[in-house]
């Protein structure tokens, strides 16, 4: 079957780095998402790895390992805005998006 | 750019009736819209993937009848909810796959959401 793993829930404190996991299989394989979601509002693009290796986009950074099936989202210097959950989403081979059921990431002072 | 408006952003409805949820690509072309529900403290379900001029293909379990989807122009994708219940209250949230000039897939961007409650 297809799924996606990552932890249900994390805490940080502000000014801090949390670096949240995310782990895939998917029958076939091009690219894994990362998003944001506020409560009650719809997700917002984060990040979208295709190859292996790390993209660094400001204050968030995405890895991708294709032979262990392994994503993280690092996200540094947390301000209290970044408390959300964050949803991680694989494309398989017929360009479904396979999603995970996400973690929400609380920020304390 | 591409970005996808979702109207309206929330609805009450009383138990039987119909309600419909428009989303429209604002400045590009959604060859492919796709509509998801999600329920408190869960992820994404996908509902249906519908291609412009043709029919929806729904997912396993989502009934067609009752979730209607229409996408009659590269611009307009609606949902509607036909003879409501309670158990259909979520947040309808709908989605199109934005691709770069190249021809390859950049990304998905998504509509504000819709909190449907059903009373």
């Amino acid at each position: 079957g297809q799924n996606i793993d990552q932890p249900t829930e994390m805490t940080a404190t502000e000014g801090a780095i949390v670096q949240i996991n995310c782990t895939y299989q998917t029958s076939g394989f091009n690219g894994l998402f990362w998003y944001q979601q506020h409560a009650g509002e719809a997700p917002t693009f984060l990040s979208y790895n295709v190859l292996d290796g790390l993209e660094e986009k400001g204050r968030f950074s995405s890895f991708l390992s294709r032979s262990k099936g392994y994503s993280y989202l690092l996200l540094k210097e947390l301000q209290m805005k970044d408390s959300a959950s964050y949803l991680c989403a694989a494309l398989n081979s017929n360009y479904q998006l396979i999603w995970g059921a996400g973690t929400k990431l609380i920020i304390k002072p | 750019g591409a970005v996808v408006s979702q109207h309206p952003s929330w609805v009450i409805c009383k138990s039987g009736t119909s309600v419909k949820i428009e989303c429209r690509s604002l400045d590009f072309q959604a060859t492919t819209m796709f509509w998801y529900r999600q329920f408190p403290k869960q992820s994404l379900m996908l509902m249906a993937t519908s291609n412009e001029g043709s029919k929806a293909t729904y997912e396993q379990g989502v009934e067609k009848d009752k979730f209607l989807i229409n996408h009659a122009s590269l611009t307009l994708s609606t949902l509607t909810v036909t003879s409501a219940h309670p158990e259909d209250s979520s947040f309808y949230i709908c989605s199109a796959s934005v691709m770069e000039d190249q021809g390859g897939l950049y990304g998905y961007t998504f509509g504000s959401g819709t909190r449907l409650t059903v009373v």
